[in-house]
């Protein structure tokens, strides 16, 4: 298995001001993705995290306002650029992993308020 | 465009009960379909994992089935406890890797 951290587990921030959510895994993990997670709502992926790459981004999210860094294989950050209320949501970190590799794992979430 | 769509919404039990939940989706060509739990303020617990050549998954009192060709998925839960109080997601991955989810079913269990 793997254990994903997650920080901040939860924040409340300035419309405007942009936060960076940071994902750490325990282990190497070739796949990760970052979700959202609107009240209410079902997850809908953001973007698929890559390795010394740009982030590959789902239809309605684009990189000025959810810039996405991995540097690593056990590391990966989202930020959510000039928030406004919408942007209200958990953000999860998801990586595959497993003994065949195709189990999907989720860290804790981190829970934004925008006011 | 893959669509999955779980009924129903909310569900209200006496403790004891069995139950089912009910997931369907678009596209029958998937890789995987997988059952979560998201209890209040957490993250999520994966359940159960269904390869897309496999029929059925059992962990403990959870059976999840899966009919691919019908685009259809189960899970049952046996002799419901407060404890099972939970949002259950249910996704499917069509690359093997990311996943679309429904929008859940609320289970509330009394005692």
């Amino acid at each position: 298995s793997a254990v994903i951290s997650q920080k901040p587990s939860r924040d409340i921030c300035q419309r405007g001001t942009s936060l960076t959510i940071q994902c750490q895994v325990d282990s190497q993990v070739t796949m990760m993705f970052w979700y959202r997670q609107q009240p209410g709502q079902s997850l809908t992926l953001i973007a698929t995290a890559n390795q010394g790459s740009e982030a590959t981004y789902e239809s309605g999210f684009v990189i000025d306002k959810f810039p996405i860094s991995r540097p690593n294989l056990t590391f990966s950050t989202l930020t959510v650029s000039n928030m406004s209320p919408e942007d209200s949501s958990i953000y999860l970190c998801s990586v595959v992993g497993g003994r065949g590799g195709n189990t999907i794992y989720f860290g804790e979430g981190s829970w934004l308020t925008v006011v | 465009k893959q669509e999955v769509t779980q009924i129903p919404a909310a569900l209200s039990v006496p403790e004891g009960e069995n139950l089912v939940l009910n997931c369907s989706f678009t596209d029958s060509a998937i890789y995987n379909l997988q059952w979560f739990r998201q209890d209040p303020g957490k993250g999520l617990t994966s359940l159960l994992l269904i390869q897309s050549s496999q029929r059925e998954q059992t962990s403990g009192r959870l059976n999840a089935s899966l009919d691919k060709s019908s685009g259809r998925s189960t899970l049952y839960i046996a002799a419901s406890q407060p404890g099972d109080s939970a949002t259950y997601l249910c996704a499917v991955s069509q690359a093997g890797t990311a996943l679309i989810f429904g929008k859940g079913t609320t289970l509330s269990v009394s005692s």
